[in-house]
């Protein structure tokens, strides 16, 4: 089965640019997270869906950011505009439905952001 | 405020050696699981464990999870340079990991 599949894996824009990312999760995970990776702050929980439905988006650094899910095998993150603070790896992870409650994620490789 | 705190931060020691990483917290988790992450990939899945004092071993590596579930570790047997990569522990609570900051592992040949 393929994995949590992303794209771009690389992105370099200019600041005030819209950049939208993309995911698609393992097919019949229930829950989508979004994380965003820098050395300072480490792993960072951005926002997390649970069938196609945002459950926590306390993690959004500001308006600037927005996720949608449309569909179980799509999601979206957007920054507009973009700026140099924004340079980060951004990561979609998938996660089933676990009756265990181990709440075991799934990484795809991540998108390289650079805001110039 | 990090709920779990892993240490070290970074360990570089010599290949054949042996090595513990630790993850605590003063939370109960419901799920604890250890990550390896290399560089430009994502984090990979190594184990989960979800009982307290639960021992499960990958080949020369050891987990462990704290009876009152609240820590964990992870001991590295005879460490080769393949195990190099940022290793990180992360809680099970409310469908969300909390995750630890990551040890920085690097194994010399």
């Amino acid at each position: 089965d393929a994995g949590v599949i992303q794209s771009p894996r690389h992105e370099v824009t200019e600041m005030g640019q819209e950049v939208t990312l993309r995911c698609k999760p393992i097919s019949g995970h229930d829950y989508l997270f979004w994380y965003r990776q820098t050395m300072m702050r480490g792993l960072e929980l951005l926002i997390y869906f649970n069938n196609n439905v945002p459950i926590d988006d306390s993690g959004m650094p500001e308006d600037r950011f927005s996720a949608k899910m449309p569909n179980a095998s799509f999601s979206t993150l957007k920054i507009q505009p973009s700026e140099p603070r924004d340079s980060a790896v951004y990561f979609c992870a998938s996660s089933p439905l676990d009756r265990r409650s181990t709440y075991e994620q799934y990484f795809g490789p991540g998108t390289r952001l650079t805001v110039t | 405020t990090q709920l779990l705190e892993q240490s070290p931060q970074f360990l570089s020691i010599q290949e054949g050696e042996n090595l513990t990483v630790y993850c605590n917290s003063s939370s109960v988790f419901s799920s604890l699981q250890w990550y390896r992450q290399e560089p430009g990939e994502g984090p990979v899945l190594l184990v989960t464990v979800v009982t307290g004092g639960e021992v499960k071993k990958l080949k020369r590596l050891t987990f462990q999870f704290g009876d009152a579930r609240k820590d964990s570790s992870l001991h590295i047997t005879a460490a080769q340079p393949g195990d190099t990569g940022l290793y990180l522990c992360a809680g099970g609570r409310n469908y969300q990991l909390i995750w630890g900051a990551g040890t920085k592992l690097i194994i010399k040949p």
